[in-house]
């Protein structure tokens, strides 16, 4: 069935540091991929969104970009910051009527400043 | 703004105990979300809506029943709740392949 892998479950930074989080995906179809951002007491939110039409995504100083070949959708920062701190979950639609997302199991984020 | 709210935001009840959750949404959306949420798990969806009237299941539904009696409301329910359920649960709205607008969540501890 669908599936969405995130091995990293906790990622450590510095402020300025690169951020990469890894993300691959199985599936029939080609979904639309989604990176969602967890805030401390809150729900997640839209990161960023990439379609099989424009292939990357960009928002807030991320990207990932959509890669069929390798089925991955890996997000990107070039220097992140104290307040980027969070868990990021990439997610896919899995397709048929009702816009279901299925989820990773999350990466958290810390950034020292 | 795209909003959906949740009630209670936090509830302690009794295994064996009927829970229900409470969901409010008012983006207008025809679909509405119940997922859990687990260290280890990610986001897991319970049951979803189309609309008024309609509920389905997702990928965890035993142990669940939702209820969706207008556009704007879906409830999740426990009818005997277990240690198991023991979680934070969240509400979310959308429509067609857009983003999905998530409420704060209700943690709910089953003692």
């Amino acid at each position: 069935g669908d599936s969405v892998t995130q091995k990293q479950g906790q990622v450590t930074l510095s402020e300025d540091d690169f951020l990469f989080i890894n993300c691959t995906y199985s599936t029939t179809t080609y979904p639309t991929l989604f990176w969602y951002v967890q805030y401390p007491g809150q729900g997640p939110q839209l990161l960023l969104k990439v379609t099989t039409a424009n292939n990357k995504g960009i928002s807030r100083g991320f990207e990932a970009t959509y890669d069929k070949g390798t089925t991955s959708f890996h997000l990107q920062k070039a220097s992140v910051q104290e307040s980027d701190s969070a868990v990021y979950f990439c997610a896919l639609n899995y397709g048929g009527s009702g816009n279901k997302l299925i989820f990773g199991t999350g990466t958290l984020l810390s950034v020292k400043p | 703004e795209a909003a959906v709210t949740q009630s209670p935001r936090n509830k302690v009840a009794v295994t064996g105990g009927k829970v229900t959750l409470s969901c409010n949404q008012t983006n207008n959306h025809n679909n509405m979300y119940w997922y859990r949420q687990d260290t280890g798990h990610g986001l897991r969806l319970i049951h979803y809506s189309y609309g008024a009237g309609s509920t389905e299941k997702g990928d965890i539904p035993d142990g669940y029943k939702a209820s969706r009696p207008s556009q704007e409301n879906f409830s999740l329910i426990l009818e005997l709740a277990t240690p198991s359920q023991t979680s934070v649960y969240f509400c979310a709205s959308g429509t067609g392949n857009t983003e999905v607008f998530f409420g704060k969540g209700t943690r709910l501890t089953v003692v």
